[in-house]
């Protein structure tokens, strides 16, 4: 039972152009959301998250947008580079002792 | 300096072994994880520590057993490896548990053959 869905194992984008990863979620519980980047034989990275009570939270580049009543979340990179060429975890929790549950990841490809 | 490191890297043995994974975490963190990221790429929690006390133990044969000597610490045994337990194991570290940010280390590439 996959409570959180990344249903895009890849996508490929020009790069300078908008990147939008996706990610769905089942459990109405979870109160915050991180995205995670991940480089071939590294450990995943923290990139950004959002509490529930927000519905955008930005970093300079990257922004995730969150929709509660869709259960849904992206994360958008503008504009994107060669180097954001990685694979990108969603990732869902509950304020407390709960673990994170990741999505299966989307490769993303910033061709230049 | 690495917040988060592991060893060994790469780790292939025969089934049946028993074998160890090191997690050290130079963060200060009280919390730290261990994940295993199957063939099929999830990402999935094993086990969570906090302050050396066990606070998550996901559903894991307990042919794993982590053991925390003090909270910069987390290791990983695994006695009588079988074929299924290849995978890459990532230890992380939070400053707390609940809603913190986790650092994860590089990864242990494990292949039981």
């Amino acid at each position: 039972d996959q409570q959180v869905k990344q249903n895009s194992p890849s996508l490929s984008v020009q790069e300078g152009r908008i990147s939008i990863l996706n990610c769905d979620y089942t459990n109405s519980m979870f109160d915050y959301f991180l995205w995670y980047k991940k480089y071939p034989a590294e450990g995943p990275t923290f990139l950004i998250s959002i509490s529930s009570i927000k519905d955008k939270n930005e970093d300079g580049r990257f922004t995730v947008f969150l929709n509660k009543s869709a259960k849904h979340l992206s994360l958008h990179i503008v504009p994107s580079q060669p180097g954001d060429s990685a694979v990108y975890f969603c990732a869902a929790g509950v304020s407390g002792n709960t673990p994170l549950v990741f999505g299966k990841g989307t490769r993303l490809s910033v061709i230049a | 300096d690495t917040a988060v490191s592991q060893t060994p890297k790469y780790l292939v043995t025969q089934m049946g072994n028993d074998k160890s994974i090191k997690c050290e975490q130079n963060l200060g963190h009280d919390t730290m994880y261990w994940y295993k990221q199957d063939s099929k790429k999830f990402l999935k929690i094993m086990f969570s520590y906090n302050n050396k006390e066990l606070i998550i133990n996901e559903t894991v044969p307990n042919r794993f057993s982590p053991k925390s000597p003090d909270k910069a610490h987390l290791n990983l045994h695994i006695n009588s490896l079988e074929l299924g337990d290849s995978a890459v194991y990532f230890c992380a570290s939070s400053l707390l548990a609940g809603q913190e940010t986790q650092y994860f280390g590089p990864g242990t590439r494990l292949l039981v053959l």
